[in-house]
């Protein structure tokens, strides 16, 4: 069964533009979840959706938003880039989100901004 | 205060030697706790899961739990070179969300 994949993997943006990442999870899952990963904060939980709605969300500004489609591919936008929003983002997919259930990360999107 | 709180490292461990890494968190309705292995540049994979108090072992690594202490860890036998990485340890609370520590940079001196 093929892996979580995003895409793109490398991106360099400048401040103010925005930017979409993509996450296509493990087939069968319907969870996805998105991750922001930094040197001095670690990994941080930004939001995540189930069946296309936003079950969960974490303490990040409206700047960033996401959405799931109904094959339970995801999408996450960054509006108005700060340079603080240097970082690798994962996004990672379980079946159904529950507590005890294995998240499985995909490789990740380091976005640059300059 | 952090809600999962980690040693930061790093921590240096002789070849063949125990590993013990150790994690905390605040929120006593926590009720899943997950160790992740992550190498540098690498996204974070499973080691280790764990629900209930006590312990659960998994070949060389064992992981602990004493929801009384609010406590984790995860002790790894017979350290490998290979087991050279950054340890993540994540806990799922009420609100369902995974939240990590920041990690231990743990490395395996041959």
């Amino acid at each position: 069964k093929a892996g979580v994949t995003q895409t793109p993997r490398y991106l360099i943006k400048t401040r103010g533009q925005q930017v979409t990442l993509s996450c296509s999870p493990i087939s069968g899952h319907r969870s996805v979840s998105w991750y922001q990963q930094t040197p001095g904060q670690g990994l941080q939980f930004l939001f995540e959706y189930f069946s296309e709605t936003q079950r969960n969300k974490g303490n990040f500004p409206g700047r960033f938003s996401g959405r799931q489609f109904s094959n339970s591919r995801s999408e996450m936008n960054v509006s108005t880039l700060e340079l603080g929003d240097s970082a690798l983002y994962l996004c990672a997919s379980s079946w159904g989100g529950g507590q005890q259930e294995t998240q499985y990360f995909g490789p990740g999107t380091r976005l640059l901004v300059l | 205060q952090k809600e999962v709180e980690q040693n930061s490292g790093p921590l240096s461990v002789p070849e063949g030697a125990i590993a013990s890494l150790n994690c905390t968190y605040s929120d006593r309705g926590s009720q899943s706790f997950f160790w992740y292995r992550q190498y540098s540049g690498k996204s974070p994979e499973l080691i280790m899961s764990i629900y209930s108090n006590g312990d659960k072992e998994d070949g060389r690594f064992t992981a602990q739990l004493n929801k009384a202490s609010q406590y984790v860890s995860l002790l790894i036998r017979d350290s490998q070179p290979s087991d050279s990485a950054t340890y993540l340890c994540a806990v799922t609370g009420g609100n369902e969300k995974l939240t990590f520590g920041t990690g231990t940079r743990l490395t395996i001196i041959p």
